[in-house]
């Protein structure tokens, strides 16, 4: 496809079930980036990827949430034993990396709520 | 700890006139600021951008200021259009964090016909 496409695109968990969250960036894109977003606020960070490799995962709120892309195209982030303080809209972002200042390209986003 | 912030939650203007958004930073080590805008059940969307060696950068109806000095950003557009309701989002980054962004918490942008 010609964008950024992330699937489900709604995600209903119940509290302590395990989810997974699937990304396909835009083809070729080598630079790959999770973030969170709560009701009224701006994306935050999770964690980046630059082809298979996972080279800042600062932002990742706890060792429930796990993210990887094993052969530098399709990322899932797996968040187990979800809490209700979890549910957020994720969203996932590529871009070519070949640039310094090149913009990131959002797909439109996994909204996760967790009962 | 609130690295960017937008510090008006909702703006509203008539058609045809100019929208000032504004956004304020606190890392002096941010190089690179991107505006983003954002429709319900959408992705952000790239709007414009400019990097710390310029204080202007135009595209179109949007425009872009920077002063480093004050830690400041703002993007115009002129004229709005009902088309340009949305959330607007300014990011920044640090280059050697391969373009991770920090974002502020959005305004919320309305025009009115």
């Amino acid at each position: 496809g010609a964008g950024v496409s992330q699937s489900p695109r709604y995600k209903v968990a119940k509290r302590g079930q395990d989810v997974a969250l699937r990304c396909d960036p835009i083809s070729g894109h080598v630079s790959l980036f999770w973030y969170q977003q709560a009701l009224g606020q701006g994306p935050e960070f999770l964690t980046y990827f630059q082809n298979e490799a996972q080279l800042d995962k600062s932002g990742l709120p706890s060792d429930r949430f796990f993210a990887e892309r094993p052969e530098g195209s399709v990322s899932t982030l797996k968040i187990q034993r979800t809490q209700q303080e979890d549910s957020a809209v994720y969203l996932c972002a590529s871009n070519a990396g070949l640039k310094i200042y090149n913009e990131q390209f959002f797909g439109p986003g996994t909204r996760l709520t967790v009962l | 700890d609130q690295q960017v912030k937008q510090n008006s939650p909702s703006l509203s203007v008539q058609e045809g006139r100019i929208s000032i958004l504004n956004c304020d930073y606190t890392n002096s080590m941010f190089d690179y600021f991107l505006w983003y805008k954002k429709y319900p059940a959408e992705g952000p969307t790239f709007l414009i951008s400019i990097s710390s060696i310029k204080d202007k950068n135009e595209d179109g109806r949007f425009t872009v200021f920077l002063n480093k000095s004050a830690k400041h950003l703002s993007l115009h557009i002129v004229p709005s259009q009902p088309g340009d309701s949305a959330v607007y989002f300014c990011a920044a980054s640090r280059m050697e964090y391969g373009n991770k962004l920090v974002f502020g918490a959005g305004t919320i942008l309305r025009v009115k016909s």
